[in-house]
């Protein structure tokens, strides 16, 4: 069973630029959730997509974009990048979108935006 | 809103040594609750997870117990080792009356073990 799979695994992109980075789902999973991870702080939720749709958004503003396609592999796009986007971001998958279901979490991709 | 409190860290112990780390949470609805770790220079792994009161979760010889009175999952293990040396969060998934689970995490602890 292949687990969650991000890329690139490094990124580094200066300010104003647009990004999109990567994430293929693990077997059997059909939700998908991003988070940033700061360094030093705890992972923060972007969004959540199920089943190709938005499911839920955290405290990121529109510049955050994505997407899920059928195959449940999902994007995440930003815009306009700015200096304090620079973070590891996290793709996460699970079995369904409820509260009892486990975020299986991929190794992030690591952008710095200088 | 939701919310998870860590004890501040980093916390620096012999092998063989007996770990705490609290974690006590703020919800709104039924949370599911969590424990995640963090090797450096890479994601996060699932250590244990509870979603009612009362649940015990245990992994690897870590334990937490989900005390809803005391509004608490703090992670034990009796005896560390030197590759248990890692980041780790405490974290809670709510609905809060949505129709979808998001994880609210804590601000991480780092552990350090010394042989």
């Amino acid at each position: 069973e292949t687990g969650v799979t991000q890329s690139p695994t490094h990124l580094i992109k200066t300010r104003g630029q647009q990004v999109t980075l990567r994430c293929s789902s693990q077997s059997g999973h059909n939700t998908v959730s991003w988070y940033q991870q700061a360094l030093g702080q705890g992972p923060q939720f972007i969004f959540q997509y199920y089943r190709e749709e938005e499911n839920g958004r955290g405290n990121f503003p529109p510049r955050f974009s994505g997407l899920q396609f059928p195959n449940y592999s999902s994007e995440l796009n930003v815009n306009a990048l700015e200096l304090d986007d620079s973070a590891l971001y996290l793709c996460a998958s699970s079995s369904s979108s409820g509260r009892t279901d486990t975020q299986y979490f991929g190794p992030g991709t690591r952008l710095t935006v200088l | 809103g939701n919310s998870v409190t860590q004890m501040e860290g980093p916390v620096t112990l012999s092998e063989e040594a007996f770990l705490t780390i609290n974690c006590t949470y703020t919800a709104t609805g039924y949370p599911s609750l969590f424990w995640y770790v963090q090797y450096p220079g890479e994601g996060l792994q699932l250590l244990l997870k509870a979603t009612k009161a009362d649940d015990k979760g245990s992994n690897k010889g870590f334990e937490a117990t989900y005390r809803k009175e005391t509004t608490s999952f703090h992670l034990e293990k009796g005896s560390v080792q030197v590759s248990d040396s890692a980041v780790y969060f405490c974290a809670l998934s709510d609905a809060g009356g949505t129709s979808y689970g998001k994880l609210t995490f804590g601000q991480g602890t780092i552990l350090t073990v010394h042989p």
